[in-house]
């Protein structure tokens, strides 16, 4: 069936190290991408978003790039903050076949 | 527009209780969803309305759990009989059918604890 792949955490970084986080997805068709972030004590919130095949989606300093190919929609950001330490889900839009489903989350945090 | 909002927080209940949760969306936002969330886990599909018509439920939302959107605004997820393992956080999220893509926007959701 249609689902994502998240690679598993807690990820710890040191400040200004690169992140990636990897999702590939398994659909029908190919639906735009999302990836949410979850702070501490907030609810989910979009972080960026990619519409078609090498879409690249960014925000806040984080990209990802769709790549049909791969079927990926990999995380990046060249330099992390202690702020961006969070949970970080990747979604299919749920308007493209009712995919409603999320990856299991990516538990970040950035250490000073 | 301020946002999802979801009631009450938080709710501790003893099991074989009822609980309602209340979900308001965002008010231009046809499209409402029910999600679950446990510790360490993503959100899970439960439900998903637009406007008043409840379009899916999931395999998760057994017969003791309830969702109506009666007027197509806000809406409430019913838990009957309620049992330990149901415990979690319950998410309610809204998007709008005139996007080119259905991103969601959440509430800051509603905590349940089954003693």
């Amino acid at each position: 069936g249609d689902s994502v792949t998240q690679m598993e955490g807690p990820v710890t970084l040191s400040e200004e190290a690169f992140l990636t986080i990897n999702c590939t997805y398994t659909a029908t068709g190919y639906p735009s991408l999302f990836w949410y972030v979850q702070y501490p004590g907030e609810g989910l919130q979009l972080l960026l978003k990619a519409t078609k095949a090498d879409d690249k989606g960014s925000n806040k300093g984080f990209e990802a790039t769709y790549r049909k190919e791969t079927t990926s929609f990999h995380l990046e950001k060249g330099s992390v903050q202690v702020s961006d330490s969070a949970v970080y889900f990747c979604a299919p839009d749920p308007n493209t076949g009712n995919q409603f489903y999320f990856g299991t989350g990516t538990s970040l945090t950035v250490i000073p | 527009d301020t946002g999802v909002s979801q009631n009450p927080r938080h709710k501790i209940t003893k099991r074989g209780q009822n609980v309602t949760f209340r979900c308001d969306p965002i008010s231009e936002h046809n499209r409402l969803y029910w999600y679950r969330q446990t510790l360490g886990q993503g959100p899970e599909f439960l439900t998903y309305f637009q406007n008043e018509a409840q379009l899916e439920k999931s395999r998760l939302l057994s017969d003791r759990f309830s969702a109506e959107r009666p007027k197509g605004s806000f809406s409430t997820l019913e838990i009957q009989r309620t049992e330990q393992g149901d415990s979690a956080m319950y998410l309610c999220a809204s998007s709008s059918h005139r996007g080119r893509t259905g991103e969601l926007f959440f509430g800051e959701g509603s905590r349940l604890t089954v003693l």
